[in-house]
């Protein structure tokens, strides 16, 4: 079965220091690969997307995206995480010739320490 | 350029009722898709509707249904509400570059 799997739940980073939010997916295509934000109880904010071509995405506030075709990973990373980037965050595929519905992982939470 | 907007922002409903959530494309867009996000859960495609017609549907029993008006806004209705029906309900509007932008969503608890 198609899924996606985000293997961290929760992370806690220290304010300043760098982070990397991990994605694994299953599917038999290479898929559109996103990443959403979500603040506490608000709709998910587009952070960035891979399509094709380079295989390196930069989003917006900072974080970027590298896809991985043969572990079949797009983790997401910032340098060096500000307080606001507290969130959650979410990871989603979508195969186009299955429609164009996004799957989702669970998410992972991340907490900043100041 | 105006966002996805969704209505209301909370709704409480009792077991048994019904439900309408409206949504509003952001400008430009032509397909809206639906998705139900449980606490503590990633979001569940419900479905999709494209030029007012349903273009894919997720694993949800037939209660679940929806509309596109020509305007490309949209509406999910859920019939006999039950308690696992409690999430937030999200809409995404989208054109032909695939990437789905999300509205606030509507928080719906059912007594």
């Amino acid at each position: 079965a198609q899924s996606v799997t985000q293997p961290d739940i929760h992370i806690t980073v220290s304010e300043g220091a760098s982070l990397e939010l991990r994605c694994n997916y299953s599917y038999g295509a290479t898929p559109y690969l996103f990443w959403y934000v979500q603040s506490p109880g608000q709709g998910l904010q587009l952070l960035l997307k891979y399509f094709s071509g380079d295989t390196l995405v930069q989003g917006i506030k900072g974080f970027e995206a590298e896809f991985k075709r043969s572990q079949s990973s797009f983790n997401l990373r910032k340098p060096s995480v500000h307080w606001s980037d507290a969130a959650e965050y979410f990871c989603a595929v979508m195969i186009k010739a299955a429609g164009n519905k996004l799957t989702f992982g669970g998410g992972t939470r991340v907490l900043v320490k100041p | 350029e105006t966002g996805v907007t969704q209505s209301p922002t909370h709704l409480i409903k009792t077991r048994g009722q019904q439900v309408t959530l409206r949504c509003s494309s952001q400008s430009g867009h032509n397909t809206v898709s639906w998705y139900q996000q449980a606490l503590g859960q990633g979001p569940q495609f419900i479905f999709q509707y494209y030029r007012e017609e349903e273009n894919g549907r997720g694993n949800f029993p037939p209660r679940f249904s929806g509309l596109q008006f020509p305007n490309y806004s949209s509406e999910l209705n859920v019939n006999a509400l039950e308690l696992d029906d409690s999430a937030l309900y999200l809409c995404a509007s989208s054109s032909t570059t695939d990437t789905q932008y999300f509205g606030p969503g509507t928080r719906l608890t059912v007594l």
